[in-house]
């Protein structure tokens, strides 16, 4: 139980595109869903928090224009990254977190690769 | 604001070894606190929770880790490392009982040597 879908698991766009990610909870209603950014090598940073049915709460630094995030379901949250450049390019993961899994527990996505060119 | 400290960014250990992956915490508040396991090019997968219950945790794949509030630390361990061990371990800390985002420390690389 307490899977984590994300799609597509890499992609590769041209600079300038926009790019969008899904992050679906499969068998529970995810509340919360949260994007994090991981750097090669590197931990993963929390860009933001969203609850199901409202707008998304962004770390400091995070750019909420380049990165949209919609939670309009309770088992579907996306990603967008608008007009993406190659300093972009990163591995996005998401998890969720809610009913029918454990609720002080996050369960993660398996990540999507971006790569700007 | 937690945060969490990560001692070593690289550990090697020789098969059938003691695994001990070093993980030390700050939290203003009671924590909540996790271990999880990476391998290349996926997503994390939660190996054990720390939730403010049991201070000796048992995890997946033989992996325990103890809740020590004195030294703020909760290191993982293993008896006996196998070469699936091999991975990232990233020790994350929460302090809004798992509600927030988690807070990751910069992970350990573990290397097993046969």
């Amino acid at each position: 139980g307490a899977v984590v879908s994300q799609h597509p698991s890499w992609v590769i766009c041209k600079s300038g595109t926009s790019v969008k990610i899904e992050c679906r909870s499969l068998d529970f209603q995810a509340t919360t869903m949260f994007w994090y950014r991981q750097f090669p090598k590197q931990s993963l940073m929390l860009m933001a928090t969203s609850n199901e049915g409202s707008k998304a709460t962004y770390e400091q630094g995070v750019e909420k224009d380049k990165f949209l995030i919609n939670h309009a379901s309770l088992t579907l949250s996306t990603l967008t990254v608008t007009s993406a450049h190659p300093e972009d390019s990163s591995f996005y993961i998401c998890s969720a977190q809610g009913w029918g899994g454990s609720t002080d527990t996050q369960y993660f996505g398996p990540g999507t690769r971006l790569t700007v060119l | 604001a937690q945060s969490v400290t990560q001692l070593g960014s690289h550990v090697s250990v020789s098969e059938g070894a003691l695994v001990l992956l070093r993980c030390n915490y700050s939290s203003s508040v009671p924590p909540y606190l996790f271990w999880y396991v990476q391998y290349p090019n996926q997503g994390l997968q939660l190996l054990l929770k720390y939730t403010s219950a049991a201070t000796l945790v048992k995890g997946i794949n033989g992996f325990e880790a103890e809740f020590k509030k004195s030294e703020t630390s909760f290191h993982l361990t293993k008896p006996s490392a196998h070469m699936s061990d091999a991975a990232e371990y990233f020790c994350a800390v929460s302090d809004q009982g798992g509600a927030d985002g988690l807070t990751f420390g910069k992970g350990t690389h573990l290397i097993i040597q046969p």
